[in-house]
């Protein structure tokens, strides 16, 4: 069973702070990460995917990735309340039939004004 | 483009009623998916269709079936529904990479 862990939360940052949320991931195989954000009653979003190790920036979005440790992360810097949400860690594993994602239960974030 | 659609939005069916949840995408893509999303827990992936003509189970495939109607359309069926089907459910779409779109849902109850 290949899994994907992270702290349910909820994870409570001020607002400007920085806000770090991780995930780790049982399959060694794996090549792609990604980050999907999800506001109450909606879908899942695409923030930012990394296949390398080290970080990789977007705005105020970095992804980091350890593959060594099996360890990724998304850091927000200067946390706004429309950051809040749940963030979903998903992870690509292969099959017989092809490419799937296995995604973790997510992290819900609360950015206090 | 729409992206990825889904209908109907909302669905209240009594237990042992059949539905069929509807999914297109406009984006040419190759891979569709189908998951189910239960409160505080992530996605779980009920069945997916590599490309046109196949399709695979996932983690959680038992109640339901799949028809990959063509490259655009990916419907799923409940053919007995159960109160343990009541759920929220996602349609998917990847292209030759691996990140997937999300359609805006479908949230079922099953009395």
């Amino acid at each position: 069973q290949k899994e994907v862990e992270q702290n349910s939360g909820p994870l409570s940052v001020p607002e400007g702070a920085i806000a770090s949320l991780n995930c780790t991931y049982s399959d060694r195989g794996s090549q792609s990460f990604f980050w999907y954000r999800q506001y109450s009653g909606k879908s899942p979003e695409l923030i930012m995917f990394i296949y390398s190790n080290g970080d990789k920036e977007d705005g105020r979005f970095t992804a980091q990735l350890n593959k060594a440790s099996q360890y990724v992360s998304l850091l927000i810097r200067d946390s706004q309340p429309s950051d809040s949400a749940t963030y979903l860690c998903a992870v690509n594993t292969w099959d017989n039939a092809g490419n799937m994602l296995t995604f973790g239960g997510g992290t819900r974030l609360m950015v206090k004004p | 483009n729409a992206g990825v659609t889904q209908t109907p939005k909302f669905q209240v069916l009594k237990t042992g009623q059949s539905m069929t949840l509807q999914c297109a995408q406009d984006m040419n893509h190759n891979s569709m998916y189908w998951y189910r999303q239960d409160p505080g827990m992530g996605l779980r992936l009920i069945y997916y269709s590599a490309s046109e003509g196949t399709t695979d189970k996932g983690e959680v495939p038992n109640g339901y079936n799949v028809s990959r109607l063509n490259k655009r359309e990916f419907s799923l069926r409940l053919e007995s529904a159960a109160p343990s089907q009541t759920s929220v459910y996602f349609c998917a779409s990847s292209d030759a990479g691996d990140t997937q779109y999300f359609g805006p849902g479908t949230r079922l109850t099953v009395l």
